[in-house]
């Protein structure tokens, strides 16, 4: 079964600093992953996906994130933290193999807060 | 273009009571999630549908929840009777895996706002 980790609750950084949010993940073959973000009372909105090739993927407002095969990790980063990006981050799995759709699985989520 | 919409975007009820959630997917979505998501048990897929057929309801928690989606363009989620453990946020997503370009086959899901339930 697919499985998602997100070690950190949560993280707290200075605005203008530099961030990692990290995921594992744990699923047998070529897997689709995702990063969303929820603002406070939002849904959760896209901010990147990796399904095939160049495994440094990017994405909305700045983010990117890195698909790495041999540590079953997407970690997503942003070189420069504002204080809008303060809310909580998901990483998903979802099936690369089977046809159909299917649902995604979701981290727990981690926490970000930005201090000036 | 119209997202995922979701009704009521609260709702505060008391233990007993029915409690009816909805959602419209978007429009050529086929395939629609309802997912609940609680400070300890983050979120967890209740049910899902592909062309309006449910394909997996083992996250439902028990027989007071159930889904429906009696056409392409409407669910609901239903609990009957609430519970407090009930409250929580419930998402519905949908997607479109089936059809379009290859970023879209990729089964990204697009959520609505949520509906948060509280049951006293």
């Amino acid at each position: 079964a697919q499985s998602v980790t997100q070690p950190d609750i949560h993280i707290t950084v200075s605005e203008g600093a530099s961030l990692e949010l990290r995921c594992n993940y744990s699923y047998g073959a070529t897997p689709y992953l995702f990063w969303y973000v929820q603002s406070p009372g939002q849904g959760l909105q896209l901010l990147l996906k990796y399904f095939s090739g160049d495994t440094l993927v990017q994405g909305i407002k700045g983010f990117e994130a890195e698909f790495k095969r041999s540590q079953s990790s997407f970690n997503l980063r942003k070189p420069s933290v504002h204080w809008s990006d303060a809310a909580e981050y998901f990483c998903a799995v979802g099936d690369g193999v089977r046809s159909g759709n299917t649902p995604l699985v979701f981290g727990k989520g981690t926490r970000l807060s930005v201090i000036a | 273009d119209a997202g995922v919409i979701q009704s009521p975007r609260h709702e505060v009820t008391e233990m007993g009571q029915e409690v009816t959630l909805r959602c419209k997917p978007i429009s050529g979505h086929n395939s629609l999630f309802w997912y609940r998501q609680t400070m300890m048990r983050g979120l967890e897929l209740l049910i899902y549908f592909n062309n309006n057929v449910p394909i997996d309801d083992s996250g439902m928690p028990e027989d007071r929840f159930s889904a429906k989606m009696p056409n392409a363009s409407f669910s609901t989620l239903k609990i009957q009777p609430s519970e407090p453990r009930d409250s929580a946020v419930y998402f519905c997503a949908s997607s479109s895996r089936t059809s379009g370009s290859l970023s879209v086959k990729t089964g990204e899901l697009f959520f609505g706002e949520g509906s948060r339930l509280t049951v006293l």
